[in-house]
C-alpha cells in the first residue's frame, strides 16, 4: 500500500481564492509526523507546515492551515487567499519511526497553477 | 548562514562512470538523507544516515553507495551499476526533536549519456 497518495495531480485556483491540497497517509507507528513541503520550479524543497500524530489541534502557517482528520487518515493542506507566487509543486509527506531510525515517505504530488 | 549545500547545480556523466554528489550541513543536524526526484514524480529515499559511520538503505539504494566520515558531509555515489541514474538528487538534513523537520539542499541535476 502507498504510504502517501496524493489524488490531484493539477489544480487550479483563482487568486484570492482559497484551495485544498489533498493528503491521504497509511501508518501503524502511533507516533508519526506529517509534512507539506512546496517545490517551485527551481527544485527547491521549501517547508511549509507540520502536524504531528499527536496535535490536538490543526497546525497552521500564516496562509496555510493543514485540516488533520486522523481517523480518515488524512492530512489536507489548506491555502487561504492564494497569490500568484504560490504556483508551485506541492508535496505531503510522512515520517514514520523504524528499526534504524525515521523514514520519510513522499506522495506525488500536486501541481498549483494560481490564475490572476 | 547556516543551511544544506549540494555541487554541483548540474553534473553531466557517460555511462559506465561513477560519480559523486556532494552534500554538506552547517545545521549540526544529526540526520542526512539521500532522495532521488523523477520528472513528475515524488521523492524517493536512497539513503540516510541517523549518526556517523552509520547508515541505512532506503527504498532505492541499488546501484548507490554512501559515506557519513563526519557529520557535516553525506556523499552519495551514483555507480555504474545504477541503470536509470539521470535524476534530480536532493540532499536533506534534520535533528532530533518534536518536529523531525527536514531542511533540503538545492538539488543537484545528473544527466547521464
Amino acid at each position: 500500500a502507498q504510504k502517501i497518495t496524493q489524488t490531484q495531480p493539477g489544480m487550479f485556483v483563482q487568486e484570492k481564492e482559497a484551495v485544498t491540497l489533498d493528503c491521504t497517509y497509511d501508518t501503524s507507528d502511533p507516533s508519526y509526523g506529517l509534512f507539506w513541503y512546496k517545490q517551485p520550479s527551481s527544485g527547491e524543497m521549501i517547508f511549509l507546515i507540520y502536524q504531528g500524530s499527536y496535535d490536538q489541534q490543526n497546525a497552521t502557517e500564516g496562509r496555510y492551515s493543514l485540516n488533520f482528520q486522523k481517523a480518515r487518515k488524512s492530512a489536507n493542506l489548506v491555502i487561504s487567499a492564494s497569490q500568484l507566487g504560490d504556483s508551485a509543486m506541492y508535496f505531503c509527506a510522512m515520517r514514520e519511526r523504524t528499526n534504524t531510525g525515521n523514514q520519510f515517505y513522499f506522495g506525488t504530488g500536486t501541481s498549483l497553477t494560481v490564475i490572476p | 548562514d547556516g543551511g544544506i549545500t549540494q555541487s554541483p547545480k548540474y553534473l553531466f556523466r557517460k555511462e559506465g562512470q561513477n560519480v559523486t554528489l556532494s552534500c554538506e550541513q552547517n545545521l549540526n543536524h544529526d540526520a542526512m538523507y539521500w532522495y532521488r526526484q523523477d520528472p513528475g514524480q515524488g521523492l524517493r529515499l536512497i539513503y540516510y544516515s541517523q549518526i556517523v559511520n552509520d547508515f541505512q538503505k532506503g527504498d532505492i539504494a541499488e546501484g548507490y553507495s554512501v559515506s557519513r566520515e563526519k557529520k557535516e558531509s553525506f556523499p552519495l555515489t551514483v555507480t555504474s551499476a545504477q541503470k536509470n541514474p539521470t535524476a534530480f538528487y536532493l540532499c536533506a538534513s534534520s535533528q532530533v526533536g518534536r518536529s523531525y523537520e527536514q531542511y533540503f539542499g538545492p538539488g543537484t541535476r545528473l544527466t547521464v549519456t
